[in-house]
């Protein structure tokens, strides 16, 4: 089984609200990633958690949060979003076997709407 | 730096035309190899890939052909469907190296098929 679920599947928001998005795998894996994607381009990585760890930011603005409560979920938290923060949000994960190399499964995304 | 280049699109094809998509890298070291499809609306799903020189990738009629002398992943199909029509990316997954746990992707190439 390679499946990364994601809820919600769609979220509207206003710029005041706080809201989470949620990510669970159950392949055993130990590296989760959070991508960002805007229509008809690639995925821009934002966050990669490996054993738990937060081992890359990329430069992400602090209203977005992430969270790896266990090896099997990982959160991200978002508060006061801009408009241009709509985007599909998309989590991946891989083994986290050293040597790299390694193929990232993805979830289905959440579809987010800052108004 | 790692570097993808993919063919620009969008392609239109008639159904049961032959298909070729083609992808270049720049690496160090042997990364591993992928292509990605995105259906509309949906995730990233994997396609296929190839881990070493020589090896070939292939799934639902597609193929890719990891060529290190070339530096090259062509994207292959001898006759596409309507429901192929969707965007896919090509990308590398580099050899660990420090925190290093990054895909690096294509641009993209959207793809229609017409009945």
């Amino acid at each position: 089984d390679t499946e990364v679920t994601q809820t919600p599947k769609h979220l509207v928001m206003g710029m005041t609200n706080k809201k989470s998005l949620k990510c669970e795998q159950h392949m055993g894996h130990r590296a989760m990633y959070w991508y960002k994607q805007k229509a008809k381009k690639p995925p821009e990585l934002m966050f990669v958690y490996s054993y738990e760890k937060l081992s890359i930011n990329e430069s992400v603005p602090s209203r977005f949060s992430p969270e790896c409560p266990n090896s099997s979920l990982l959160n991200l938290h978002l508060h006061a979003l801009q408009p241009e923060d709509s985007a599909l949000y998309l989590c991946a994960s891989s083994q986290g076997a050293a040597g790299g190399r390694e193929t990232q499964y993805f979830g289905p995304g959440t579809r987010l709407l800052v108004l | 730096g790692n570097s993808v280049t993919q063919m620009e699109g969008p392609v239109t094809l008639s159904e049961e035309a032959f298909l070729t998509i083609n992808c270049t890298y720049t690496a160090t070291g042997y990364p591993s190899l992928f292509w990605y499809v995105q259906y509309p609306g949906e995730g990233l799903q994997l396609l296929l890939k190839a881990t070493k020189a020589d090896d070939k990738g292939s799934n639902k009629g597609f193929e890719a052909t990891y060529r290190k002398e070339t530096t090259s992943f062509h994207l292959e199909k001898g006759s596409v469907q309507v429901s192929d029509s969707a965007v896919y990316f090509c990308a590398l997954s580099p050899t660990y190296s420090g925190s290093a746990r990054q895909l690096t992707f294509g641009s993209g190439t959207q793809l229609t098929v017409l009945p």
